[in-house]
């Protein structure tokens, strides 16, 4: 059964440049989560993408922005990068279950921006 | 003010103790709960759901209190595996997770 995978492992960037992360579902899970996590920590929801579409946000600027692909695949990408962003992001898979639903997470990128 | 509190610690404890762990949430809409562990530079790990007053796997115990506002986590007979970061975390209504800062552990010899 494979689990949440992620890529890549570990980024490194400047200041204005771009990025995508990827991120591929646990099997038999179609939603996909994004998560921030900085030093020190807990992790920050980015947004989450169910049947190909943006369900809820939290408080990011637009400069993250996301997509899901039909196999439930998901990217991240985050434009005009600020030393700021540097983190672990974390992707994180379910399937709505109500309130029982949970969340699997992936080994994460680490990203630093210099 | 946050969503979720945690004492973020240190705990620092011997090899066989017990240890408690209190979370705190802010929104009394919240609807389920959790536990992860999280090791260091890698992801979190689920470690226990709560959906009603608490649950029980082995060594760990994980309860709720709803009148309170607060999640335990309660670990007896530690071991050294168990020091990690214990993150909590609350899903309120919609979709979006909650976290914690997340509680260092210790567990010495």
């Amino acid at each position: 059964d494979a689990g949440v995978t992620q890529s890549p492992t570990h980024l490194i960037k400047t200041r204005g440049q771009q990025v995508t992360l990827r991120c591929s579902p646990k099997s038999g899970h179609d939603t996909v989560s994004w998560y921030q996590q900085a030093l020190g920590q807990g992790p920050q929801f980015i947004f989450q993408y169910y049947e190909e579409e943006e369900r809820q946000r939290g408080n990011f600027p637009d400069r993250f922005s996301g997509h899901q692909f039909p196999n439930y695949s998901s990217e991240l990408n985050v434009n005009a990068l600020l030393l700021g962003d540097s983190a672990l992001y974390l992707c994180a898979s379910s399937t709505p279950r109500g309130f029982q639903e949970t969340q699997y997470f992936g080994p994460g990128t680490r990203l630093l921006v210099l | 003010r946050k969503e979720v509190e945690q004492d973020p610690g240190p705990f620092n404890v011997p090899e066989g103790a017990t240890v408690a762990f209190n979370c705190t949430y802010s929104n009394s809409a919240s609807q389920s709960f959790f536990w992860y562990r999280q090791d260091c530079r890698k992801e979190p790990k689920l470690l226990m759901s709560v959906y009603s007053s608490g649950n029980e796997d082995g060594r760990f115990t994980a309860q709720l209190n709803r009148a309170s506002q607060y999640i335990s986590l309660l670990i007896r007979d530690s071991k050294l595996s168990d020091s990690a970061t214990y993150l909590c975390a609350v899903r309120i209504t919609g979709n979006q997770f909650y976290f914690g800062t997340g509680t260092s552990l210790t567990v010495i010899p």
